[in-house]
């Protein structure tokens, strides 16, 4: 069965860096894209970037452009998000997600809180 | 960037209801419109892509509608189950911009 699995929590000081990881199973990790999702606690989606694993080519959303970096692992099937320069606002649930039919995200990781606290 | 307006924000409904929910986009997006749903502490789950196409193994009482800048999700008979969070989502081009949320709980 399709399986994202994606890495622990994290707690980071201000202006530091998180690597969050995304192992994929069940399926051939090249023949999708993938797509990075967050949510602040107890707010909506807020749509990050993607990546095609076949080739690493990234697309990212304006707010991030700079501050975040997609990258992946073939050989391990895992692709990652860093996101650099850490404020409190980037506290939140980070999600990956499987790009399928309609560009649409049709199986998800479990979700990594990342907490950034002085 | 593509703006979506999704409504109502929130919705009491029973067991039982037809409900509801519509997502406006600010621009024509064709049938490039997901749904989902997500729980409390749990990731999004896909129930539809493309405006109307049923994702495998979401049950048949969830229907979506619509092309260009009006959509709507539909359940015909609410369940239990179904009392959560739903966002719509374009897929038109980058950014994959959300809605807001509808929460929809229990009467």
């Amino acid at each position: 069965q399709v399986q994202l699995v994606q890495s622990g929590a994290e707690v980071k000081k201000p202006g530091a860096s998180v690597k969050v990881s995304c192992k994929a199973s069940g399926y051939t990790f090249t023949s999708y894209d993938i797509n990075w999702v967050r949510q602040a606690t107890g707010q909506g989606l807020e749509w990050m970037g993607w990546m095609i694993p076949n080739n690493g080519n990234t697309g990212y959303a304006q707010t991030f452009q700079g501050r975040v970096t997609l990258t992946r692992n073939t050989s391990e099937s895992t692709a990652y998000l860093e996101l650099n320069s850490l404020t409190s606002e980037d506290t939140a649930v980070y999600y990956c997600a499987r790009r399928a039919l309609g560009y649409s995200s049709d199986y998800w990781g479990q979700g990594t809180l990342v907490t950034v606290s002085s | 960037d593509i703006q979506m307006t999704q409504s109502p924000s929130s919705l009491s409904a029973s067991v039982g209801d037809r409900v509801t929910i519509t997502c406006r986009t600010s621009q024509s997006i064709s049938i490039y419109l997901n749904w989902y749903q997500q729980k409390p502490g749990k990731a999004p789950k896909l129930l539809i892509y493309s405006a109307s196409s049923l994702q495998s193994g979401v049950p048949s009482r969830f229907s979506g509608s619509g092309s260009g800048t009006d959509f709507t999700l539909t359940i015909s008979s609410l369940q239990p189950e179904d009392f959560a969070t739903y966002y719509c989502q374009h897929s038109y081009d980058t950014p994959y911009t959300f809605g807001q949320g509808t929460k929809l709980e229990i009467k």
